[in-house]
C-alpha cells in the first residue's frame, strides 16, 4: 500500500528555521516525483514545488522560489521542505503529494499535511 | 488569483447534478494538459477523483465523471449525497514564463 506519512504539527517563532519531512513507502521512492502544496488559513491549495528523488531534480513555483528549499534522501524514503526564516505568513497546512508517471502527471497520492504556526 | 478560475462555490439539493467549472488558457488547459480534479475535505488530504480530464481512479463512483474543451474543464456530480459536501480543486501544467503545476481557486459544494 502506498503512504505518505508527514512529520508532525510545528509551533515555531518567527525568524526561525524549520524542516518538515514526508516519508513514502510501499512503492520505489525514488522512481516518483514527489510535490509539495500550502493551503493557508481559509484559502485554497498552491502548488509550491517539486523533486525527483532519484536524482534530486527540482523545480519551484515562482512564488515559492529563495523562499523554501526542497530536498529529499532517498536512502530513508524521505522529501523535505524548509525555511531558513520563518514569517507569520508561513502559517498554513503543508501538504506533500506523489505525482504519477504517465502521461498526466497528476498526483494520485497525498500526505496527512503537516501543521505550521508561526507567531511570537 | 489562481491561473484557474473556479466558481467560488456551488450547491445542490440531494439527488441533484451539479457541475463545477475550471477555466484556463492557452498556455494550460488550452494547450493539452490534463486536467485533474480533487475533492478536499477540511482536516483530510486532498483525494484524487478525476485525472486527465475524464478518468475515474479506481474506488472513485462513477457518479463523479469529467470533461474537457478547449481551454475549460467540467467537474460533474450526479445524484448528490450528504458526504460530498466539500471543497473541489481543479489542477493542470501551465507552460508560460512561470512553467509549474497549477490549482484552481477551489470550489466550495453545499448540500442543501
Amino acid at each position: 500500500e502506498v503512504q505518505l506519512v508527514q512529520s508532525g504539527a510545528e509551533v515555531k517563532k518567527p525568524g526561525e528555521s524549520l524542516k518538515i519531512s514526508c516519508k513514502g513507502s510501499g512503492y520505489i521512492f525514488s522512481n516518483y516525483w514527489i510535490g509539495w502544496v500550502r493551503q493557508m488559513p481559509g484559502k485554497g491549495l498552491e502548488w509550491m514545488g517539486i523533486i525527483y528523488p532519484g536524482d534530486s531534480d527540482t523545480r519551484y513555483s515562482p512564488s515559492f522560489q529563495g523562499q523554501v528549499t526542497i530536498s529529499a534522501d532517498k536512502s530513508i524514503s524521505t522529501a523535505y521542505l524548509q525555511w531558513s526564516s520563518l514569517k507569520a505568513s508561513d502559517t498554513a497546512m503543508y501538504f506533500c503529494a506523489r505525482q504519477s508517471t504517465d502521461n498526466w502527471k497528476h498526483f494520485d497520492y497525498w500526505g496527512q499535511g503537516t501543521l505550521v504556526t508561526v507567531s511570537s | 488569483q489562481s491561473v484557474l478560475t473556479q466558481p467560488p462555490s456551488v450547491s445542490g439539493a440531494p439527488g441533484q447534478r451539479v457541475t463545477i467549472s475550471c477555466t484556463g488558457s492557452s498556455s494550460n488547459i488550452g494547450a493539452g494538459y490534463g486536467v485533474h480534479w480533487y475533492q478536499h475535505l477540511p482536516g483530510t488530504a486532498p483525494k484524487l477523483l478525476i485525472y486527465g480530464s475524464n478518468n475515474r481512479p479506481s474506488g472513485v463512483p462513477d457518479r463523479f465523471s469529467g470533461s474537457k474543451s478547449g481551454t475549460s474543464a467540467s467537474l460533474a456530480i450526479t445524484g448528490l449525497q450528504a458526504e460530498d459536501e466539500a471543497d473541489y480543486y481543479c489542477q493542470s501544467y501551465d507552460n508560460s514564463l512561470s512553467a509549474s503545476n497549477v490549482f484552481g481557486g477551489g470550489t466550495k459544494l453545499t448540500v442543501l
